[in-house]
């Protein structure tokens, strides 16, 4: 069974740097398929921030382009999203995902919170 | 960006009954979307994509439509464990969601 989890700090002062960890089991993330982080606001509207392709390539959300950053370590089958420089709007439930541009395979999601 | 604009927000129907979610895009999107459920406490699951395709595993009572601008989703003979967000994402240009449908059973 594919499995995504999300991990990572809940809270995030304002001016830093917000890092997630996506684990994935149950795949191999370089076999195929594209991995992507997708956010949910307060107030429900969602955000597909970006992804990183099985082959190591990235793709982001032009609105994110100059403060995000998605990598992988294949050896632990993870990968990773760093945003830069997070304001009060970043707060989010942020969501690993299998697809590019359809979500087959959701993490639970984990709550981020910005704030001093 | 392309607009996803969905309604309604919220929905009250009865065991048995036929639901309908709509969401309205911005511009001409070609059938590619996709539609999502969202048990509270739980991750998205894809119901359908490419407008009217069913993804594995969903009941055959789920089904969706629509060309051009306008979509939906129908949910037939109304159950229980349907009680649920519903949101759809279009994926023509980029990626944008809509803002969701909150199910209930009255």
């Amino acid at each position: 069974e594919i499995q995504l989890q999300e991990s990572g700090p809940g809270l995030v002062k304002p001016s830093q740097s917000l890092s997630l960890t996506c684990s994935v089991t149950g795949y191999t993330i370089t076999s195929g398929y594209d991995w992507s982080w997708i956010r949910k606001f307060p107030g429900n509207k969602m955000e597909w921030m970006g992804y990183i392709s099985n082959s190591g390539s990235t793709n982001y959300n032009p609105s994110l382009k100059i403060r995000i950053s998605i990598t992988r370590d294949t050896s632990k089958n993870q990968f990773f999203l760093q945003l830069n420089s997070v304001t009060t709007e970043d707060t989010a439930t942020y969501y690993c995902a299998r697809g590019n541009y359809v979500f087959d395979y959701w993490g639970q999601g984990v709550m981020v919170t910005v704030s001093s | 960006d392309i607009q996803m604009t969905q309604s309604p927000a919220s929905l009250s129907a009865s065991l048995g009954e036929t639901v309908t979610i709509e969401c309205r895009a911005s511009e001409d999107i070609y059938s590619n979307l996709a539609w999502y459920q969202q048990k509270p406490g739980n991750s998205p699951q894809l119901l359908i994509y490419d407008a009217n395709s069913l993804a594995d595993g969903v009941p055959s009572r789920f089904s969706g439509s629509g060309s051009g601008t306008q979509y939906s989703l129908k949910i037939n003979s109304l159950q229980s464990e349907d009680v649920a967000s519903y949101f759809c994402q279009q994926y023509n240009n980029y990626l944008t969601f809509g803002s969701g449908t909150k199910l209930e059973i009255k």
